[in-house]
């Protein structure tokens, strides 16, 4: 099945900086990967998703690339803000099954203002 | 939009006990997911609805849990017995296509 690892686990910025998350994934045939914010005390909510047809998306500060070939994706996030501070959580799911969502660890952002 | 709705934002209870915890999915939405997360396995898979059908159940850990959906507006996840090794934050979700999906706010479950 499929297997995601998510690095780094914790990462510290300064506000203004940039910072990139990035995850690797073991299914060949996956081919949705969205990216979850969650703050404390809530639930996961969606930010930014990509199919395996398009290597790069972007919203505004956040923007996410996909190498298919060496099965890897990346969440990057411009001008840093502290209300970016949260755990950030990637997933990758296939067409076979492509309800199971198979989530990252997650990484833990701080923005120090 | 209210979102996905659940309750009881909190339960704390003692082993043995039964819990049931609600889930009201976002209105149109056919695909509803229960989670658990827990800082060791992560966010895990229990059971997937779709028009109100259990599709999967493999990530249902035992007999104990079971999770119903009745009508397209309420799921529910019980556990009975329970145990302390159940507490953990449970998450309901629900997607109007199967790959994107909205989470609720959860229910912290406790069992002592």
């Amino acid at each position: 099945g499929e297997n995601v690892e998510q690095h780094p686990s914790t990462l510290s910025v300064q506000e203004g900086d940039s910072a990139v998350i990035k995850c690797t994934y073991s299914d060949s045939a996956s081919n949705y990967f969205p990216w979850y914010k969650q703050e404390l005390g809530k639930g996961p909510q969606l930010i930014i998703d990509i199919r395996s047809n398009v290597g790069e998306k972007k919203d505004q500060r956040i923007a996410v690339t996909l190498n298919k070939t060496a099965k890897h994706f990346s969440l990057h996030i411009t001008e840093t803000q502290p209300e970016d501070s949260a755990v950030y959580f990637c997933a990758a799911s296939g067409v076979d099954s492509s309800y199971k969502l198979i989530f990252g660890s997650g990484t833990r952002l701080l923005v120090r203002p | 939009d209210a979102g996905v709705i659940q309750s009881p934002r909190h339960e704390v209870t003692e082993m043995g006990q039964e819990v049931t915890l609600r889930c009201k999915p976002i209105s149109g939405h056919n695909s509803l997911f229960w989670y658990r997360q827990t800082m060791m396995r992560g966010l895990e898979l229990l059971i997937y609805f779709n028009n109100n059908v259990p599709i999967d159940d493999s990530g249902m850990p035992e007999d104990r849990f079971s999770a119903k959906m009745p009508n397209a507006s309420f799921s529910t996840l019980k556990i009975q017995p329970s145990e302390p090794r159940d507490s953990a934050v449970y998450f309901c979700a629900s997607s109007s296509i199967e790959q994107g999906r909205n989470f609720g706010a959860g229910t912290r479950l406790s069992v002592l």
